[in-house]
């Protein structure tokens, strides 16, 4: 059974840093390109950032490029998000998504995990 | 970027009514399509790909069909259970979503 549970969210001043956690399970983590999605508050889904299997492509949206860095270790089927120079935009849930095909990219994505929330408040 | 544009943002229906949203494409997006539905608390889950393709394990009831700029997801007879907010996604760099159709009794 693929699971994904995520970690690391929390209450952070404007202009800080969290770094999220991402811990997969059930299936050959290193086959699979990752992304994160994040959805504020009463809002809808919007893309953050994928990354390929073997870390060797990675892929941003234009609201957090130069911010944020996904990254992933596969010994250990943990995917990242560094997460720098936060803004109140930011604020939302974090959900890690498990790419739909063996493919370098995540093109739909097949799993979830539940979210972590991350809020950017003074 | 493509935008995708959902219709309409609410959709209110009884249960065993046929439900038809749609999704349209700021630009060619060929068949590369998906569509979510998400219930409130939940993550999302992924039902269609490529436009017409059922997940694993999703019910006959949900269908989806268009290509290019113009898509359509189709519940044939709303269960208890299918009332969420459904979206699309498109699979072009960078990946967007709708802003979703809420389908409501």
């Amino acid at each position: 059974e693929v699971q994904l549970l995520e970690s690391g969210g929390g209450l952070v001043q404007p202009g800080g840093s969290l770094r999220l956690s991402c811990a997969a399970s059930g299936f050959t983590f290193n086959n699979y390109a990752m992304s994160w999605v994040r959805q504020a508050p009463g809002k809808g889904l919007e893309w953050v950032s994928s990354i390929s299997g073997g870390s060797t492509s990675t892929s941003y949206a234009d609201s957090v490029k130069g911010r944020f860095t996904v990254s992933r270790d596969n010994s250990k089927n943990r995917l990242y998000l560094q997460m720098n120079s936060l803004r109140a935009e930011d604020a939302a849930i974090y959900y890690c998504a498990k790419g739909k095909y063996q493919l370098p990219k995540a093109y739909y994505f097949d799993y979830w995990g539940q979210g972590t929330l991350a809020t950017v408040s003074s | 970027e493509i935008v995708l544009t959902q219709s309409p943002a609410t959709l209110s229906l009884s249960p065993g009514e046929r439900a038809t949203l749609s999704c349209t494409a700021s630009q060619s997006v060929g068949s590369y399509l998906a569509w979510y539905q998400q219930k409130p608390g939940q993550a999302p889950r992924l039902l269609i790909y490529d436009a017409s393709n059922r997940a694993t394990g999703i019910p006959a009831r949900f269908s989806g069909s268009g290509s290019g700029t113009d898509f359509t997801l189709t519940i044939s007879s709303l269960e208890p259970e299918d009332f969420a907010v459904y979206y699309c996604q498109q699979r072009s760099d960078p990946l967007t979503f709708g802003g979703g159709t809420k389908v409501e009794i």
